[in-house]
C-alpha cells in the first residue's frame, strides 16, 4: 500500500521559535497533501490543502502566515509553525492523495488519502 | 463544516465479544464516507469506502452499513481481539474534503 512518512514524530521547542515538519509520500505521486491538526479528545481538523506548484488553500481561522506550507515536489509537502506559542501544541498530521489514472479501486472521484504517522509539537 | 458525531466515545470488551459503533453526519449533500482504523503511534489505515445508501461492506471480522438518507453509518467487529484494539473513525467526504468525527476508541482485553 501507499507509505506516508512524517517527520519529526515529536518535537519539544521554546515559545517563539519557528518548527517544520515534513511529509513526504513514499512510493507514489501525491499531487495534493492535506495538513491536520487535532486537539486533545477532539476530531482531525482540516487546516490546509496544498496542491504541489501552487500555493495552499487555508480553512477558515487559519493563519496561513503562521502555518507556511511548501508543496515543492510530488513526493514532499512542508508545514512551518512560525513563531510557535503554548497554544500550538498539538498533534499535526498529514495526508496524501495520489494523482489519480482512473485505475485506482477506489475509481478516480473517491480520492483516497494516505495519511503519516503525525507529529507531536509541544511548545513551552 | 460538517458535523461528524461518533458514538460511544470509547468501548472496553472481552476477547471474542461482538461489538459495534455509529458514525452520524448530515445526510444532505453525501458523497462517500470512509471509515480508518488508527492504531497508536502509527498512521490511520483506510477500511472502507462506502458511497450508496444500504451500503454494505467487510473485510474479515470488520463490516460496515451505510445509511444514507437518515445520516448514519454502524460499523461492526465481530468476536474482537486484542488486535482489534485502535481507534476506528470515520470521515464524510464531500466539497473536495474529509470531515472526521472524534473516533471510537477500542480496547479489547484478552
Amino acid at each position: 500500500g501507499a507509505v506516508v512518512s512524517q517527520h519529526p514524530s515529536r518535537v519539544i521547542c521554546k515559545s517563539g521559535t519557528s518548527v517544520k515538519i515534513e511529509c513526504r509520500s513514499l512510493d507514489f505521486q501525491a499531487t495534493t497533501m492535506f495538513w491536520y491538526r487535532q486537539f486533545p479528545k477532539q476530531s482531525l481538523m482540516l487546516m490546509a490543502t496544498s496542491n504541489e506548484g501552487s500555493k495552499a488553500t487555508y480553512e477558515q481561522g487559519v493563519e496561513k502566515d503562521k502555518f507556511l506550507i511548501n508543496h515543492a515536489s510530488l513526493t514532499l509537502s512542508t508545514l512551518t509553525v512560525t513563531s510557535a506559542h503554548p497554544e500550538d501544541s498539538s498533534f499535526y498530521i498529514c495526508s496524501a492523495r495520489e494523482r489519480t489514472s482512473g485505475g485506482s479501486p477506489w475509481g478516480p472521484s473517491y480520492n483516497e488519502q494516505f495519511f503519516g504517522p503525525g507529529t507531536r509539537l509541544t511548545v513551552l | 463544516i460538517l458535523n461528524v458525531e461518533q458514538s460511544p466515545q470509547s468501548l472496553h470488551v472481552q476477547e471474542g465479544d461482538s461489538t459495534n459503533f455509529t458514525c452520524s453526519f448530515p445526510s444532505s449533500n453525501f458523497y462517500a464516507l470512509h471509515w480508518y482504523r488508527w492504531e497508536t503511534a502509527k498512521s490511520p489505515e483506510a477500511l472502507f469506502v462506502m458511497t450508496l445508501n444500504g451500503d454494505e461492506k467487510k473485510k474479515g471480522r470488520i463490516s460496515a452499513t451505510l445509511n444514507t438518507k437518515e445520516g448514519y453509518s454502524y460499523l461492526y467487529i465481530k468476536g474482537s481481539q486484542p488486535e482489534d484494539s485502535a481507534t476506528y473513525l470515520c470521515a464524510p467526504y464531500n466539497f473536495n474534503k474529509f470531515y472526521f468525527g472524534s473516533g471510537t476508541k477500542l480496547n479489547v482485553k484478552p
